[in-house]
């Protein structure tokens, strides 16, 4: 079936750092990956998405890159700062357009 | 432009009884997808509509569980006989109208957070 792996389920860097996550996906016909940022008590929050034409999409301090051979595709913060502190969900367009997520990244960026 | 709004934001319901989730998706928006999010976990795909469809519900639980969106007025996500193991956050999403081969971002809502007693 179609599933999303995310690693690390935890992460704490150091303000200023650079944190990067890992997603893997199991369906080679994906072909859109968006990932979000999730607060507390909120509702997820699109921070950027690749689609499978490009291998590496970049806005200010995130960036994402896919490997469709590989099918991998990671998010990589530079200059973390505390309010990048959140959950972190990557996702990939699964069969009919619904998304499918990874477990979730909890990033903790210490001042 | 308003995004996708979703109310009630809390809701309680002790067990038995039915909840109503709704949902309005963002402006010129025809797609909605519900997801849940059971506590420590990730969102998990439930149920696909357009106006007055059902595209996939494969992710939707085979009893208690329905939606709707009709022509006028929001989506409804609804649980009768609501348990204790329904408690979790509901979230809606929209997208636009699909555009050929270009497949569109989905942008979420706050969420409902059930709590069954």
């Amino acid at each position: 079936g179609e599933n999303v792996e995310q690693h690390p389920s935890t992460l704490s860097v150091q303000e200023g750092d650079s944190a990067v996550i890992k997603c893997t996906y199991s369906d080679s016909a994906s072909n859109y990956f968006p990932w979000y940022k999730q607060e507390l008590g909120k509702g997820p929050q699109l921070i950027i998405d690749i689609r499978s034409n490009v291998g590496e999409k970049k806005d200010q301090r995130i960036a994402v890159t896919l490997n469709k051979t590989a099918k991998h595709f990671s998010l990589h913060i530079t200059e973390t700062q505390p309010e990048d502190s959140a959950v972190y969900f990557c996702a990939a367009k699964g069969q009919g357009g619904k998304l499918i997520f990874g477990q979730g990244t909890e990033l903790s960026v210490k001042p | 432009n308003a995004g996708v709004m979703q109310n009630p934001r809390h809701l309680v319901r002790r067990r038995g009884q039915e909840a109503r989730l709704r949902c309005s998706p963002m402006k010129g928006h025809s797609h909605v997808y519900w997801y849940r999010q059971l506590p420590e976990e990730g969102l998990k795909f439930m149920v696909y509509l357009q106006k007055e469809n059902i595209i996939d519900e494969s992710g939707m639980p085979k009893e208690r569980f329905s939606a709707e969106f009709p022509k006028e007025g929001p989506s409804i996500l609804r649980i009768q006989q609501v348990v204790r193991g329904d408690s979790a956050a509901y979230f809606c999403a929209s997208s636009p109208r699909d555009s050929g081969l270009i497949t569109d971002t989905q942008y979420f809502g706050p969420g409902t957070r059930l709590t069954v007693l």
